[in-house]
């Protein structure tokens, strides 16, 4: 089966610090990856998507960056954090049909950001 | 783009009653999904509904796209039920859009 890990859980970073969070997810070739950013008290929001190695697909200019250095590999980056940047962050991946608009979407179990 | 509106935004019940969330969207869709986020974050897909009806237990939701609105239905609410319900919708080429969602807290 299918089974997506995104670390670290919770993440307390100074302003203007760097930022690496990982997702991985095992069971599945050639998946869809979505970064998502819930602000507290609100719905998601969606940073990043990729359908393929090196494909990112950004939906909001900002502070953040993200890479695919392999296929079941997704990084959510940042030179330097903004007090803005808090925020529980979710990673999910879906099959992969060439586009992002397919069935069902599964997430991680996030992580918490604290940008102090 | 899309907009997706979700009512109501809070919801209180108690333990026994049923409940009816509902999801407007502003445009045609081919992809609708519902998901519970627990108190603890993690987001757990309901259905995966474009168009029809669906059940999974005491869940069940039905999609008229033709007039662009969603329903979840929850029977028999149980705590275990308390979090978050979202709706998101996409288009053709589009990622999810998720709506700002319905707190449901059930009380024993």
């Amino acid at each position: 089966s299918q089974t997506i890990h995104q670390w670290p859980a919770t993440l307390v970073q100074p302003v203007g610090s760097p930022l690496s969070l990982e997702c991985t997810v095992e069971g599945t070739s050639n998946p869809n990856l979505y970064w998502y950013r819930q602000a507290a008290g609100r719905g998601l929001q969606l940073l990043f998507y990729s359908v393929g190695i090196g494909q990112i697909s950004s939906e909001v200019p900002q502070n953040l960056s993200a890479s695919r250095p392999q296929d079941r590999q997704f990084i959510l980056s940042s030179k330097k954090l903004l007090l803005s940047d808090s925020g529980f962050y979710l990673c999910a991946w879906s099959v992969w049909r060439g586009r992002p608009d397919n069935e069902k979407l599964f997430f991680g179990s996030g992580t918490q950001l604290s940008v102090l | 783009g899309i907009q997706v509106e979700q009512s109501p935004p809070d919801l209180i019940l108690q333990e026994g009653a049923n409940s009816t969330l509902r999801c407007n969207f502003s445009d045609s869709v081919n992809n609708l999904q519902w998901f519970h986020q627990n108190p603890w974050g993690q987001l757990i897909n309901l259905f995966y509904i474009p168009s029809g009806t669906k059940q999974n237990g005491r869940l069940s939701a039905t999609t008229v796209a033709t007039e662009r609105y969603s329903l979840l239905y929850i029977s028999s609410s149980q705590t275990t039920d308390s979090g978050v319900y979202f709706c998101a919708v996409a288009q053709a080429g589009t990622a999810l859009i998720f709506g700002k969602g319905t707190t449901l807290s059930v009380s024993s």
